[in-house]
């Protein structure tokens, strides 16, 4: 398996709505992250996640909660979302170690907020 | 964090050959190299990580020099299948990895 999946593919929320972002893979990799993509631009990195432990926070706002239950599953749990929050996210992993291949994205989650 | 990216935009005729280049005013841990087709994930090219190293996949590759903090990524002969937006990808340490603004290249017949 090969492939880093992501539910759901498309997701409308309001502003005082909860959901939550999924993210699963299976190639064993140890380093799980979240990218928020919006149109025409780079991916930009949010979250990283090393041996399941949070090890780097962009300066996201609290609205975006992450979560790693274990070393398949990453999560993405969102609250009182604002409109500019819409976007591509994207979920990635790879090995923390150095000369490791680079990072498989999943195809990623948009979002509207409304 | 950021790397800077040129050019934003390529056209080709298929068969031609494009640069694409990357630069950081960090020290780089090393430099990925990804291409996006619309509407889909980024799809992982080659990774560098020692001065002067290069690589190759099919007609596409990339060369990193350490010293001045600078890829390029070399497409030859070029196919309908290689349009798309290519980024550039460095990491200042391991784990983070900062994608540059992107550039869009269109292949036609």
């Amino acid at each position: 398996d090969t492939e880093v999946t992501q539910t759901p593919k498309h997701l409308v929320m309001g502003m005082t709505n909860k959901k939550s972002l999924k993210c699963e893979q299976h190639m064993g990799h140890r380093a799980m992250y979240w990218y928020k993509q919006k149109a025409k631009k780079p991916p930009e990195l949010m979250f990283v996640y090393s041996y399941e432990k949070l090890s780097i926070n962009e300066s996201v706002p609290s609205r975006f909660s992450p979560e790693c239950p274990n070393s398949s599953l990453l999560n993405l749990h969102l609250h009182a979302l604002q409109p500019e929050d819409s976007a591509l996210y994207l979920c990635a992993s790879s090995q923390p170690i150095q000369g490791a291949r680079g990072y498989t994205f999943g195809s990623g989650t948009r979002l509207t907020v409304v | 964090q950021q790397p800077v990216q040129s050019p934003q935009a390529v056209i080709l005729r298929e068969g031609e050959d494009a640069v694409i280049n990357c630069s950081s005013s960090k020290a780089l841990y090393s430099v990925h190299w990804y291409r996006q087709k619309h509407g889909e994930a980024p799809v992982f090219l080659m990774i560098l990580l020692k001065g002067g190293e290069q690589k190759g996949h099919d007609k596409i590759s990339a060369s990193f020099n350490e010293k001045k903090q600078q890829s390029s990524l070399y497409l030859t002969a070029s196919q309908l299948s290689y349009s798309g937006t290519y980024f550039c990808g460095t990491e200042p340490g391991l784990g983070r990895l900062y994608f540059g603004r992107g550039t869009q290249l269109t292949v036609w017949p």
